[in-house]
């Protein structure tokens, strides 16, 4: 039921793209995208809903396939700011509202 | 606003002992969630509150593992004869509602370490 997300960690120069992908093997209603820096708490970055909405803010975008029960979440033009681990959570389709995360993905920016 | 808080932030206690970990969630938000995160490991869901009543216990990891919530906004976790492979950080999240479509706002989390 957890999400498996790839790469485990990524390590870029700023100014270079990265995606991160999340999938499932079960039908998702939503798909959840977190941020953690190194010893301070999770912070929300998007949710996408079913439908297959791409949402974006600045230049941290992501979309949604729910076919394949896929999500991935595009970092562009990446900053020193990006730095951090992506954690995406999932909502099954039977709306139980419960998010279960994936284990993370370690970014880290070199300047 | 004041934020989701926790007490206490760092917690060290002897194997065999009970714990109690303290959460205020934002004022007002009805849906209050626990999460344990282990060193390098993601979000591992526990337990999740709507209101004052839990839907879904099926993450705590055993019965020594129980929560509670009051007055719709305070909850307390509480851990019962504390093993090793408990110390982990535990996180608390709140959410205006009990829908997973809104936003999760986490607390700074309660370090624990169990010798």
């Amino acid at each position: 039921q957890q999400p498996v997300q790839s790469p485990q960690a990524v390590i870029l120069r700023e100014g270079e793209d990265a995606v991160i992908n999340c999938s499932s093997s079960k039908a998702l209603y939503s798909v959840h995208w977190y941020r953690q820096k190194h010893g301070e708490a999770p912070v929300f970055l998007m949710i996408l809903l079913k439908g297959g909405e791409q949402k974006g803010h600045e230049k941290i975008s992501a979309s949604f396939n729910e076919k394949k029960q896929q999500s991935s979440l595009y970092l562009t033009a990446s900053q020193l700011s990006y730095s951090g681990t992506y954690f995406c959570g999932t909502e099954l389709q039977g709306r139980d509202d419960k998010i279960i995360f994936g284990k993370g993905t370690r970014l880290h920016i070199l300047p | 606003g004041a934020g989701v808080s926790q007490s206490p932030s760092n917690k060290v206690t002897e194997k065999g002992k009970d714990v109690e970990l303290r959460c205020d969630p934002i004022s007002g938000h009805t849906a209050l969630y626990w999460y344990r995160q282990s060193l390098g490991q993601g979000l591992e869901f526990l337990i999740y509150f709507q209101g004052n009543s839990a839907p879904d216990k099926s993450g705590l990891p055993s019965d020594r593992f129980s929560a509670e919530r009051t007055g719709g906004s305070v909850s307390t976790l509480t851990i019962q004869r504390t093993q090793q492979e408990d110390s982990a950080v535990y996180l608390c999240a709140s959410s205006p509602r009990g829908l997973a479509m809104h936003e999760q706002f986490f607390g700074p989390g309660t370090r624990l370490t169990v010798l």
